[in-house]
């Protein structure tokens, strides 16, 4: 399969642990994202990464969240001590880069959906 | 005020019918724009990207105006699959903003 894909698919968690989220985006992809989406809304933008450096992050990644890309290659998201808001589905995407000008199309994942009891 | 604005919906129309979709956005600063399609319980994927001289795709035909900072999205002859959330699309330097989606139900 050469799609992005997410592990876990589902996870509940209690109010207080730590989570963590792994996503593998397509093979030639250097270009990464997070997002969150709850019901209703559009996907909100987390993080970016180009290559194994975080060029961007959204005000909503508090201080409790945390992303790594450390080879470039797969990418982790944390949250730690997880409150009931943070329930959502999380999803990954990725793109390439190419030459400028170019608009290139993220491919997202099919998401992690978490549930914080 | 969301940076990337949209209609909700939901939009319910017959098979056959156009329906058209309108899209703010707020950053004069935004550098390109796209629609995607997101089906119930699923990711979303791109339909179309948006360029100020209109591009059309089959059925679809979407335009930006930048003067206005407002984008479309024209879908003639609807079909029964073409129901899902069409969601408005802003790049910004790093930054992907989608607005929050309008609903489409077509009806046979």
């Amino acid at each position: 399969d050469t799609g992005v894909s997410q592990d876990p698919r589902h996870k509940i968690t209690k109010r207080g642990q730590n989570v963590t989220f792994r996503c593998d985006p397509i093979s030639e992809h250097n270009r990464l994202y997070w997002y969150r989406q709850t019901l209703g809304q559009g996907p909100e933008f987390l993080t970016y990464f180009q290559n194994e450096a975080q060029l961007e992050k959204s005000r909503l990644l508090s201080d409790r969240f945390s992303a790594e890309r450390p080879k470039g290659s797969f990418s982790t998201l944390e949250i730690q001590r997880t409150e009931q808001g943070d329930s959502a589905m999380y999803l990954c995407a990725s793109s390439s880069t190419g030459t400028a000008g170019r608009v290139y199309e993220q491919y997202f994942g099919p998401g992690t959906r978490l549930t914080v009891t | 005020r969301k940076e990337v604005e949209q209609d909700p919906g939901p939009f319910n129309v017959p098979e056959g019918a156009t329906v058209a979709f309108n899209c703010t956005y707020s950053n004069s600063a935004s550098q390109s724009f796209f629609w995607y399609r997101q089906d119930c319980r699923k990711e979303p994927k791109l339909l179309m990207s948006v360029y100020s001289s209109g591009n059309e795709d089959g059925r679809f035909t979407a335009q930006l105006n930048r003067a206005s900072q407002y984008i479309s999205l024209l879908i003639r002859d609807s079909k029964l699959s073409d129901s899902a959330t069409y969601l408005c699309v802003v790049n910004r330097g790093f930054k992907t903003i989608f607005g929050a989606g309008t609903r489409l139900f077509v009806k046979a």
